[in-house]
């Protein structure tokens, strides 16, 4: 079966840090990976998406940036971290087709 | 553009039947999903609806009518676990593989 891990769970930055956060999926072969980002009380932003290796497709043009070094490895970063870069970070996976998209269970990121 | 709308909140009594609603207005159509989410936790799959009609999961149920751009997903015997919030999301065959998500309705299961 296939799982999905994000890490780390939860991290406390301050403005102007740099960020990666990962997301690996193990049991499935060239999956579809997306990041998103959810504010307080607020709806799912999809920030990147890839779908294959070195190909990513940016939402949103601003301070974060994502890579795809591995097949089933995709990672956040930025070089400088703002205060509206704090938010719940959900790294999720499908398969061409239906495209039904499975979650990890997320970062809780808060910058001060 | 490209829209979906669900209710914020709504509210219901443990043992009761609830029905949230999701209409939608996309360029395109190639399935719509349902997700429920926990407080603090991450989306899980719910449902998958493509063709017009009923889908029937157990306790929860998913409807589609394409012709009116509507779903609605109904939970049966509620239980408290079933607080959360409910995501309506549309495949838009033209947006590649991205899902347009709606807002998410907050639901309350009262005792």
């Amino acid at each position: 079966s296939q799982t999905i891990h994000q890490w780390p769970a939860t991290l406390v930055q301050p403005v102007g840090s740099p960020l990666s956060l990962e997301c690996t999926v193990e049991g499935t072969s060239n999956p579809n990976l997306y990041w998103y980002r959810q504010a307080a009380g607020r709806g799912l932003q999809l920030l990147f998406y890839s779908v294959g290796i070195g190909q990513i497709s940016s939402e949103v043009p601003q301070n974060l940036s994502a890579s795809r070094p591995q097949d089933r490895q995709f990672i956040l970063s930025s070089k400088k971290l703002l205060l509206s870069d704090s938010g719940f970070y959900l790294c999720a996976w499908s398969i061409g087709g239906r495209e039904t998209q499975y979650f990890g269970p997320g970062t809780r990121l808060l910058v001060l | 553009g490209q829209n979906i709308d669900q209710p914020t909140e709504m509210t219901a009594t443990e043992g009761a039947i609830v029905q949230i609603n999701c209409t939608y207005q996309t360029s395109g159509f190639n399935g719509l999903f349902w997700y429920q989410q926990h407080a603090g936790e991450a989306p899980t799959f719910l449902s998958y609806n493509v063709l017009d009609g009923l889908e029937e999961k157990g306790r929860f149920s998913s409807f589609l009518s394409r012709s009116k751009g509507y779903s609605y997903l109904l939970l049966k015997e509620l239980q408290m676990k079933d607080s959360a919030s409910y995501l309506c999301a549309v495949h838009n065959a033209g947006n590649n593989r991205k899902l347009i998500w709606g807002l998410g309705t907050s639901l309350a299961v009262n005792p």
